[in-house]
């Protein structure tokens, strides 16, 4: 079956960059059917759609984000990959990859998720 | 944005009890709703998606209705793996999807 993983630092200095890989194994981030998302969760709180990718490239973001954040993919390794930068103590979250539905975008499965804290 | 309700925030409930949880959309969103259950500390799970369709492998005490702006998750009888924090999310827009601020389902 498909599963995701997550990897990345787990501390983050203010104003720095948070990079964080998604491995996919059991399907190809180059399937048509897939778009690949992450989505964050701050301690308490609920649920934050970052963003989204698909093989050919094309990227959604969300508006609040955008101009903060890169979500690429890495076909050679099966993986896709968050950037976001200049981050501050309100970018601390669990932060998930999920496999997001082509056609009707429900996001399944996802990852377990990785705690993000910026701090210095 | 599309903006997501739910309702109620919390619930208490006892084992055996239904229970309906309301999600309401700010415009149409046809049928692209999804319901996730998410236990503490572990990633969501999705439980139900286009608004009616049981997630392989989830309970059949699990149902969802609705289309357009309002949408229920209805479990029919509550089992004690049931209580869990549970989200909306609608997919109808493809430029920023949206979560519902969670209903979170505890035991009286």
């Amino acid at each position: 079956q498909v599963q995701l993983q997550e990897s990345g630092p787990g501390l983050v200095k203010p104003s720095q960059t948070l990079s964080l890989t998604c491995s996919v194994s059991g399907a190809s981030v180059s399937s048509g059917s897939h778009y690949w998302s992450w989505v964050r969760q701050p301690a308490g709180k609920g649920l934050e759609w970052i963003g989204r990718i698909y093989i050919s490239g094309s990227t959604n973001y969300n508006p609040s984000l955008k101009s903060r954040v890169t979500i690429s993919l890495d076909t050679s390794n099966n993986q896709f990959s968050l950037k976001m930068y200049s981050v501050t103590a309100a970018d601390t979250a669990v932060y998930y990859c999920a496999s997001n539905d082509y056609y009707a975008g429900w996001l399944d499965p996802w990852g377990q998720g990785t705690l993000v804290t910026v701090s210095s | 944005d599309i903006q997501m309700t739910q309702s109620p925030s919390s619930l208490s409930a006892s084992v055996g009890d239904r229970v309906t949880i309301t999600c309401r959309a700010s415009q149409s969103i046809n049928t692209y709703l999804n319901w996730y259950q998410q236990k503490q500390g572990k990633a969501p799970k999705l439980l139900i998606y286009a608004a009616s369709t049981l997630q392989s492998g989830v309970p059949s005490r699990f149902s969802g209705g609705g289309s357009g702006t309002d949408f229920t998750l209805t479990i029919s009888s509550l089992q004690p793996e049931d209580f869990a924090i549970y989200y909306c999310h609608q997919s109808y827009s493809t430029l920023m999807y949206t979560f519902g601020q969670g209903t979170k389902l505890e035991i009286k």
